[in-house]
């Protein structure tokens, strides 16, 4: 596969534990937050997505959750599988843009 | 379905050639998206239309142009292809520019010599 994320973060669990992705995010004015996976190889897969009026949204073994004060963004996998391994990204919408920023990335490897 | 459906897959260019990236999505969508991701670092938008009949400049929008050719898809065009264009492209949709997912293609991994 290409060589996406040479240089990223890397976060190491073992398969069964609960994993945590963090993302600081850069304008207060942001009010839509997005989780995206990439698998090599493969394009970005949402994964979920918060409005800036919530602080907690949760999906199927997924939990995001939003904190305006420090901006800050996590991302909760429950119960990590091998098939959870992939680079995860947080992306932010500045109100009143038209497009996603996206920060650089977390790859996540879930130890057998 | 197929969503969004990118070609080539893959594709070499000697520095000044010209490319087309095609790039067609099957979910109605009104906005369309095309950024690169090089290694390290998260996606940067190039160009993106926010609804069918525009388009506008994104972060990262030289040396590049965009065709919105209907609804469905976007085209994105070198026309004179440098060494810092190798990247892989991605191209995503959604319902609307706004605060909505967008769904993206498998991308195009482009290398200029």
């Amino acid at each position: 596969g290409e060589s996406v994320g040479l240089h990223l973060p890397t976060l190491s669990v073992q398969e069964g534990d609960n994993s945590i992705i963090n993302c600081a995010y850069s304008n207060s004015a942001s009010d839509y937050f997005i989780w995206y996976k990439q698998e090599s190889g493969k394009g970005p897969q949402f994964i979920i997505d918060i409005r800036s009026n919530m602080d907690k949204r949760q999906g199927q073994r997924v939990t995001v959750l939003l904190n305006k004060t420090v901006k800050h963004l996590s991302l909760q996998i429950a119960a990590t599988q091998p098939g959870d391994s992939a680079v995860y990204f947080c992306a932010e919408n500045l109100a009143g843009r038209r497009a996603l920023t996206f920060g650089s990335g977390t790859r996540l490897q879930v130890q057998p | 379905n197929a969503g969004v459906t990118q070609t080539p897959k893959f594709q070499v260019l000697k520095t000044g050639q010209s490319m087309t990236l095609q790039c067609a999505q099957d979910m109605n969508h009104n906005s369309m998206y095309w950024y690169r991701q090089d290694p390290g670092m998260g996606l940067r938008l190039i160009y993106y239309s926010a609804s069918e009949g525009t388009t506008d400049k994104g972060e990262v929008p030289n040396g590049y142009n965009v065709s919105r050719l209907n609804k469905r898809e976007f085209s994105l065009r070198l026309e004179s292809a440098a060494p810092s264009q190798t990247s892989v492209y991605f191209c995503a949709s959604s319902e609307s520019s706004a605060n909505q997912p967008q769904h993206f293609g498998d991308g195009t991994r482009l290398s200029i010599l």
